[in-house]
């Protein structure tokens, strides 16, 4: 039973370069979510997808696009990458509470 | 807007000890959710318990329970006869049950369980 898959696991990337990280989910969940975590900061939401065909804005969404690919799948995109994105960027889903985490994706922006 | 507040950065017990990590909380919402997760060193975020805001009795999960006071605004994790693999990050986090459920995180209190 995998529930929240995150792909790559860690990335390293120049400054200004682009980079989509993919979350999959198989536990039928209507909503997906996609936070960074920040040393000191907790989680931040960065957009959330109620429901395929729908996305929005969560606490910090400058510099990223998402894409809800599918019920599955919601992809987040940096278009142009900086340095103050270097984060663990997690996906989560859910029908409901509670929220289920895959094992985050560690991004390093140079 | 809604607040998680976790005042406690590190925390230390002994092993087999019971532990208080605290939360507190902000929101006008008069429906709403409370979290804990845990989060290893490895990395992966761990759901550990919920308390609904109208629940009358305080969540309990093994050797998890909150301790839920609504008047205080406070929602602390007690964690029971503390082992050696409580080591690791905690996270308070909260919701609306009115709208769309996005969680709000605390800071997280490191926990360190020693032998």
């Amino acid at each position: 039973n995998a529930g929240v898959t995150q792909t790559p696991k860690f990335q390293v990337l120049k400054t200004g370069q682009s980079m989509t990280l993919q979350c999959a989910q198989d536990m039928n969940h209507n909503s997906m979510y996609w936070y960074r975590q920040d040393p000191g900061m907790g989680l931040r939401l960065i957009y959330y997808s109620a429901s395929e065909g729908t996305t929005d804005k969560g606490e910090v969404p400058n510099g990223y696009n998402v894409s809800r690919l599918n019920k599955r799948e919601f992809s987040l995109r940096l278009e142009s990458a900086a340095p103050s994105q270097t984060s663990v960027y997690f996906c989560a889903s859910s029908e409901a509470q509670p929220q289920h985490f895959g094992d985050g994706t560690r991004l390093s922006i140079l | 807007a809604q607040k998680i507040t976790q005042t406690q950065p590190g925390m230390f017990v002994q092993e087999k000890e019971a532990v208080t990590l605290d939360c507190t909380y902000d929101t006008s919402d008069p429906s709403y959710g409370l979290f804990w997760y845990k989060q290893p060193s490895s990395g992966e975020m761990i759901f550990l318990i919920y308390q609904g805001s109208y629940d009358q009795q305080n969540a309990t999960e093994g050797r998890y329970s909150l301790n839920f006071q609504k008047a205080r605004k406070s929602a602390n994790l007690v964690i029971s006869a503390s082992q050696l693999g409580d080591s690791a990050m905690y996270f308070c986090a909260m919701n609306s049950n009115t709208g769309f459920q996005k969680l709000v995180f605390g800071t997280g209190t490191r926990l360190l369980v020693s032998p």
